[in-house]
């Protein structure tokens, strides 16, 4: 099984600030199939990133990916209040599809 | 606009069985592969289950393997997730989605008390 750890637990930021947030598998994730999303109390998450680097429609450019093999980033380059969420990283290469913890972030 | 509705969640009692579904509409439902995931009150996300897009090939997460039965019925543009011997555990919130399309169903309450 492919665990994901994400890094930091919580992150405070202020608006404008720039966000970079972690997501490192415990094996390589062939062909970068990890997706990022952002999820919002009460709500369904939302697929920000997948294929590591390919933002979903409707994502702002603000939201970037990089990384392969067992490291992977999300940058949200400028923060805005609405950002605040719980991020998740998943890989989609192999069974189990596993998720990462998630990273709390406050605007 | 909507691309997956879900139905079938509710109450169950330790040991029973449910089964949630999520129909499709707008896409082309029988090109892409579809995953279950869960959210127990309070915690991250869990991937439950997957199903290949032709239903030939199926994954399980080993919390729910030999209780839980993903399928689907292309026809119908509809996915399926039977769910039997229930535990307290299971209690959460079920989501079905496609990862590259961005696409979520509503999610649906699942209760397992007695």
């Amino acid at each position: 099984e492919i665990v994901l750890t994400q890094s930091p637990g919580t992150l405070s930021l202020s608006p404008g600030e720039r966000a970079t947030l972690s997501c490192r598998a415990s094996q390589s994730v062939s062909s970068n199939y990890l997706a990022w999303y952002q999820q919002k109390p009460g709500q369904a998450p939302r697929l920000l990133l997948y294929g590591a680097t390919n933002r979903a429609t409707g994502i702002p450019d603000r939201f970037s990916g990089s990384g392969s093999g067992t490291d992977f980033t999300l940058t949200i380059s400028r923060l805005e209040p609405e950002d605040s969420a719980v991020y998740y990283c998943q890989q989609y290469n192999t069974s189990p599809f596993t998720f990462g913890p998630g990273t709390k972030v406050d605007v | 606009q909507v691309h997956l509705v879900q139905s079938g969640g509710g109450v169950v009692q330790p040991g029973g069985s449910l089964r949630l579904s999520c129909e499709a509409s707008v896409f082309n439902f029988s090109y892409y592969g579809i995953h279950w995931v869960r959210q127990a009150p309070g915690k991250g996300l869990e991937w439950v289950a997957f199903i290949r897009y032709d239903g030939t090939n199926k994954y399980y997460a080993d919390s729910v393997k030999g209780r839980f039965t993903i399928s689907r019925d292309n026809s119908k543009k509809t996915l399926y997730l039977q769910m039997n011997s229930l535990r307290d555990d299971d209690t959460a919130v079920y989501y079905c989605m496609v990862i590259t399309r961005g696409y979520w169903g509503q999610g649906a309450l699942v209760t397992v008390s007695s």
